[in-house]
C-alpha cells in the first residue's frame, strides 16, 4: 500500500517570507514517482514536478525547490520569497513506475493549503 | 481546447437520482484517470483507462458507480442511484502514456452535489 503524508494542513506567510511544505511517503515499492500539483482557487490542479526515485538531486526552479531524500522518506517544497498568487492547496503525490495495472495511478497527500498575506 | 474538458462543471441533483459525468481529455492522450476530491476524503483515485479498457477499478467506492470510454478519447463517469455522501469534485486527468513517465493533466472538475 502507497501513502503519502503532508502533516501541515495550513501554512500562513507574510509576503516575501520563505516557506516549505513537508511531504513524506510510504511505498514498498523500489521505484516511484514523487511529484507535486498546486490548485489555486479556480480549482484546478496545475503540475509543478515530477521526480524518479533514481534521482535524488535537488531540483530549483525560479522561486521553487525541492528535496528528495530517500533516506527519510521526505520530498519537501519550498517557495523562496513567497508571493500572494502562490496561495493555494498544494498536493505531494506518489505513483509507481513500472508496470502492473496501477500504471500512473496517483496517491495523494491530504494538502496543504497555504495562505500568503500581502 | 488544449486541456482536459468536463462537464458539466456544476451538477446538482436530488438523492436517487442518476447522473453522468463526462471527460474529453487531451487530443491524443492515451491513459484516463478518475478522481474524486471530496473535504472527508481528499483526493481518491477512481478508475483508470488505458485505451478503452479499464485495468483498475479499484477505487471505485460501490457497484453504484461505473464508467467507460469510448473511441479511446471521451470518458463517462455514471452514478446511479446518489448518495448524498457522493458529493464532491470528481477529477478527470489524462496522459500521453499509461506509465508514470508522462505527468497527469487534470480538468476543473465537476461539483456535485447531491440534495
Amino acid at each position: 500500500a502507497q501513502k503519502v503524508t503532508q502533516a501541515q494542513t495550513e501554512i500562513s506567510v507574510v509576503e516575501k517570507e520563505d516557506v516549505t511544505l513537508d511531504c513524506v511517503y510510504e511505498t514498498r515499492d523500489t521505484t516511484y514517482y514523487l511529484f507535486w500539483y498546486k490548485q489555486p482557487p479556480s480549482g484546478e490542479l496545475v503540475f509543478l514536478i515530477r521526480r524518479n526515485s533514481f534521482d535524488e538531486q535537488n531540483e530549483i526552479s525560479g522561486r521553487y525547490s525541492w528535496n528528495f531524500q530517500k533516506s527519510t522518506s521526505s520530498f519537501n517544497f519550498t517557495i523562496t520569497a513567497s508571493q500572494v498568487v502562490d496561495s493555494a492547496v498544494y498536493f505531494c503525490a506518489l505513483s509507481p513506475l513500472g508496470g502492473g495495472t496501477s500504471y500512473g495511478k496517483l496517491t495523494f497527500g491530504q494538502g496543504t493549503i497555504l495562505t500568503v498575506h500581502p | 481546447g488544449a486541456g482536459v474538458s468536463q462537464s458539466p462543471s456544476n451538477k446538482v441533483t436530488e438523492k436517487g437520482k442518476d447522473v453522468e459525468l463526462r471527460c474529453d481529455p487531451i487530443s491524443g492522450h492515451t491513459a484516463l484517470y478518475w478522481y474524486r476530491q471530496s473535504l472527508g476524503q481528499g483526493l481518491e483515485f477512481l478508475i483508470y483507462f488505458q485505451g478503452n479498457s479499464a485495468p483498475d477499478k479499484s477505487g471505485l467506492p460501490s457497484d453504484r458507480f461505473s464508467a467507460e470510454r469510448t473511441g479511446g478519447s471521451v470518458s463517462t463517469l455514471t452514478i446511479q442511484r446518489t448518495q448524498q455522501e457522493d458529493s464532491a469534485v470528481y477529477l478527470c486527468a489524462s496522459s500521453l502514456l499509461p506509465n508514470s513517465n508522462q505527468p497527469q493533466h487534470f480538468g476543473d472538475g465537476t461539483r456535485l452535489s447531491i440534495l
